[in-house]
């Protein structure tokens, strides 16, 4: 059964004190990996595709990588607007639904 | 460009009622998902429209039910309400029913009392 799992569930962090973000999935056949990031009572924003072990994508503070049964979001000298849920999904099934993983929840003290 | 809108944003319901939750999608994105989000747990899939047919249905009871309309938009319906309905409702468009891109709208967040 397809099934994504993420570590920790919670996180809290100084103002520039670097920590990464696990995923960890079992899919038959990885057709992507997906990072969302959520702030409370909206829906999730994209932010990377991953598509092969190796690879690597950046957007300012946030480097997303994945090997073959996981993938890290990096998170370097991270700003208290950082904080929020970060989701992790795969697609999966016939129709390429997504499966989440249940988050991490990212407090960033400035 | 618009993104996706969802509609309305907030509604309270009683045990036993009926609601109706509304999404537009992307201009373009001709597929419509429907997920529902419990606090604290990630979104569950409930089903997926492409071309006004359902392509795929999540595990969820037959009070569950969604259509798809002729301009992309969609409706999914609850029937016969439980408080374990309350949740946040998400929709997400995306251009086909690949992985390839899903955008997400802002969400209903449903509560049942």
């Amino acid at each position: 059964e397809d099934q994504v799992t993420q570590s920790p569930e919670a996180l809290r962090l100084q103002e520039g004190e670097s920590s990464s973000l696990n995923c960890s999935y079992t899919v038959s056949g990885l057709r992507g990996l997906f990072w969302y990031r959520q702030d409370p009572g909206k829906g999730p924003e994209f932010l990377f595709t991953l598509y092969s072990a190796g690879e690597e994508k950046e957007k300012e503070r946030l480097k997303a990588t994945l090997t073959k049964k996981e993938s890290f979001l990096h998170i370097t000298a991270p700003k208290p607007e950082d904080s929020a849920t970060y989701l992790c999904a795969v697609p999966g099934g016939a129709t390429n639904k997504l499966i989440f993983g249940t988050g991490t929840l990212l407090a960033v003290q400035p | 460009d618009a993104g996706v809108t969802q509609s309305p944003t907030h509604l309270i319901k009683t045990r036993g009622q009926h609601v109706t939750l509304r999404c537009s999608p992307i201009s373009g994105h001709k597929s419509v998902s429907w997920y529902q989000q419990v606090l604290g747990q990630g979104p569950q899939f409930i089903f997926q429209y492409y071309e006004k047919e359902e392509r795929g249905r999540g595990n969820f009871p037959d009070r569950f039910s969604a259509r798809q309309f002729p301009n992309y938009s969609s409706e999914l319906n609850v029937n016969a309400l439980l408080l374990g309905d309350s949740a946040l409702y998400l929709c997400a468009s995306s251009f086909m029913t690949g992985g390839d891109g899903y955008t997400f709208g802002s969400g209903t967040r449903l509560t049942v009392v």
